[in-house]
């Protein structure tokens, strides 16, 4: 059974750069099927996409995030991670990682995307 | 702001079928996913494709489209069904992925 578990500081301070990392386990986060995402959730409100990322390094990301993200994966370790700079209280939310999985057609073209398995969330507060 | 837009929130009677609808411009291009949120818990993908559920979701859920309106349907709802509800799919670009903003689903 796959399982994802995000770790992290728990509380940046603002202007700093916040780190979380994701640890896979159960599955190869080098099968090249899937994309690894990172999503979060304000307290109180609904889900945010922060981006994606490929085994090969391939990723997409949110632009209302203003280029503030960087993600990696080490696949040495089963990880991907996750790093946002310039963290305000704005950013203070439960950050999730998840698996994403996407259908095409025949064509090439993309006609579903879903986050199958998500780790349980870390909480990540911004405040001095 | 979203790309789809979801009713804040929705109430049914223990028992009875409730339809939570999902809508935006890329629906008619993108099929819908669905996911049940718990207080405390990681959201938890209920449906997906044109109507597929994950292992262990009860067959009372279920997907539908139209036009660009997705809906997931819960048929005979349970206490247990009471969370909040949200939609994703790509956005208008096709490179982006977009949630709903969330329906909140009381069973009465």
């Amino acid at each position: 059974q796959l399982q994802l578990q995000e770790s992290g500081p728990g509380l940046v301070k603002p202007s700093e750069t916040l780190s979380l990392t994701c640890t896979v386990s159960g599955d190869s986060i080098s099968r090249s099927l899937y994309y690894w995402a990172w999503i979060r959730q304000p307290p109180g409100k609904g889900l945010e996409w922060i981006g994606s990322i490929h085994y090969t390094g391939r990723t997409s990301d949110n632009p209302s995030l203003k280029s503030r993200v960087i993600m990696s994966v080490d696949t040495s370790k089963n990880q991907f991670s996750l790093k946002m700079s310039s963290v305000t209280a704005a950013d203070t939310a439960v950050y999730y990682c998840a698996r994403e999985q996407e259908d095409f057609y025949g064509s090439g073209t993309s006609y579903n995307l879903y986050f199958d398995y998500w780790g349980q969330g870390t909480l990540l507060t911004v405040s001095s | 702001s979203s790309e789809l837009t979801q009713d804040p929130a929705v109430s049914v009677a223990l028992g009875q079928t409730v339809r939570i609808t999902c809508q935006g411009d890329t629906l008619g291009s993108y099929y819908a996913s669905w996911y049940q949120q718990k207080p405390g818990q990681a959201p938890v993908l209920v449906v997906y494709g044109k109507n597929n559920r994950p292992s262990g979701i009860s067959d009372r859920f279920s997907g539908s489209t139209s036009g660009n309106t997705a809906s997931l349907t819960i048929t005979g709802a349970q206490a247990e069904d009471e969370a909040d509800y949200y939609c994703n799919s790509r956005d208008s670009s096709g490179d982006l992925v977009v949630f709903g903003g969330g329906t909140k689903v009381t069973v009465l």
